[in-house]
């Protein structure tokens, strides 16, 4: 199956810029997403890339992908407590980007104010 | 807005009772799923379904089963739990249809076995 690996944890200082790194094995993946899931919740679809794109810009959050490294990642810009959860990258089982996801072991972003 | 219930938020039960998870969505989605969250292994399938009475197996199916007699609900069975099924496990559903295939996820259920 797929290998979606994650660091478990970051911590940025409020106003910072935040960059959570994702590394794929399967390159057949249509989309690929962030989720993010804050305390005592269940996860929550961030954003997503195709896998056409390289990058994708939704307001403070950047997505950056690089098919040839299978290196996915989201960055944050000017961080806020509010962001203080855990971000899943997660990528489709087959090429038809069929029901499965796959989800790496999530990082826990901690905010510092 | 879609909407993903479980029927418990927390549960505590002794080693060998029948537990049963129960996960409703209000948004006829074809596709159900369940997972087990636990620290530094992100979140394992353990089953899903695509249709009514349909069933297939996760990662991880060993110890658990799956019902699902209606669209809007899919239930999880642990047999006869054992204390490493100590976990969060998070429901999910999805529009088959969808192009991108988004997973709408419950609150979860963190469940202790004692």
């Amino acid at each position: 199956g797929e290998d979606v690996e994650q660091s478990l944890f970051l911590s940025v200082r409020e106003g910072d810029s935040s960059v959570i790194n994702c590394t794929y094995t399967d390159s057949s993946s249509t989309y690929l997403y962030w989720y993010k899931q804050e305390p005592g919740a269940g996860l929550q679809l961030l954003t997503y890339i195709f896998s056409n794109m390289d990058m994708k810009q939704d307001q403070r959050l950047t997505v950056l992908l690089n098919k040839k490294d299978k290196h996915l990642s989201l960055r944050i810009a000017d961080t806020q407590t509010g962001d203080s959860a855990i971000y899943f990258c997660a990528v489709p089982e087959d090429q038809t980007g069929a029901n499965n996801l796959f989800f790496g072991t999530g990082t826990r972003l901690t905010v510092i104010p | 807005d879609v909407k993903v219930t479980q029927s418990s938020r927390y549960l505590v039960k002794r080693t060998g009772e029948k537990v049963f998870l129960e996960c409703v969505q209000d948004m006829d989605h074809e596709n159900m799923f369940w997972y087990r969250q636990d620290p530094g292994l992100g979140l394992r399938l353990i089953y899903f379904s695509y249709d009514v009475k349909m069933k297939e197996k996760g990662d991880i199916p060993e110890g658990y089963s799956v019902s699902r007699e209606k669209k809007e609900r899919f239930s999880l069975i642990l047999e006869s739990a054992s204390t490493n099924q100590t976990s969060m496990y998070l429901c999910a559903s999805s529009f088959a249809g969808s192009e991108t295939y988004e997973q709408y996820f419950g609150p979860g259920t963190r469940l202790t076995v004692t």
